[in-house]
């Protein structure tokens, strides 16, 4: 159980376009979904945290309008990296917390963008 | 505010040997605690976690970890250490609200030797 998945694994976008990640708990439900950005050989960095029907809340020095978090059922968060720029390619990470302590991991989306 | 402490950014040991991942914390109440792992490219795994029941914690793939209060650590250890158990260690905690966030602590990677 605790299942996570992000949809895509990987995506190449060109800079100036957006890109959407999309990340389910496809076995519970998620109250809480959060996203993190990790660079490499370094630890993850939360970007916002997101409750289901209410707007996101993004942690200092997160754009808010870069960064488009939207979590709109129990089961599913997206992350929406709008007119992306090579700056923002990174290993972006979601989890989801269904009411108990631990948070259960997606397997991550490798951007990259040209 | 709480904060991880991982001593250790680099482990290395050999196929069989003890491991030892140590985590330190801090804050000003025990809070919850949690060893995930992350294999290159994916996303992280949960070994275990500590929720103030009992201080020592058996988790997955043989590891565990003993919650000291008195010395604020929660250090994980593997009597025997295999080749598939290289890979970044990360130890986090999370304060008592369950939509509390995770803080991390800057990981530890482990280099297992045949």
């Amino acid at each position: 159980g605790a299942v996570v998945s992000q949809h895509p694994s990987w995506v190449i976008c060109k800079s100036g376009t957006s890109v959407k990640i999309e990340c389910r708990s496809l076995d519970f439900q998620a109250t809480t979904m959060f996203w993190y950005r990790q660079f490499p050989k370094q630890s993850l960095m939360l970007m916002a945290t997101s409750n289901e029907g209410s707007k996101a809340t993004y942690e200092q020095g997160v754009e808010k309008d870069k960064f488009l978090i939207n979590h709109a059922s129990l089961t599913l968060s997206t992350l929406t990296v709008t007119s992306a720029h090579p700056e923002d390619s990174s290993f972006y990470i979601c989890s989801a917390g269904g009411g108990t302590p631990e948070q259960y991991f997606g397997p991550g989306t490798r951007l990259t963008v040209t | 505010a709480q904060s991880v402490t991982q001593l250790g950014s680099h482990v290395s040991v050999s196929e069989g040997a003890l491991v030892l991942l140590r985590c330190n914390y801090s804050s000003s109440v025990p809070p919850y605690l949690f060893w995930y792992v992350q294999y290159p490219n994916q996303g992280l795994q949960l070994l275990l976690k500590y929720t103030s029941a009992a201080t020592l914690v058996k988790g997955i793939n043989g590891f565990e970890a003993e919650f000291k209060k008195s010395e604020t650590s929660f250090h994980l250890t593997k009597p025997s250490a295999h080749m598939s158990d290289a890979a970044e260690y990360f130890c986090a905690s999370r304060g008592s609200s369950n939509t509390g966030k995770l803080i991390f602590g800057q990981g530890t990677t482990l280099q297992v030797k045949p």
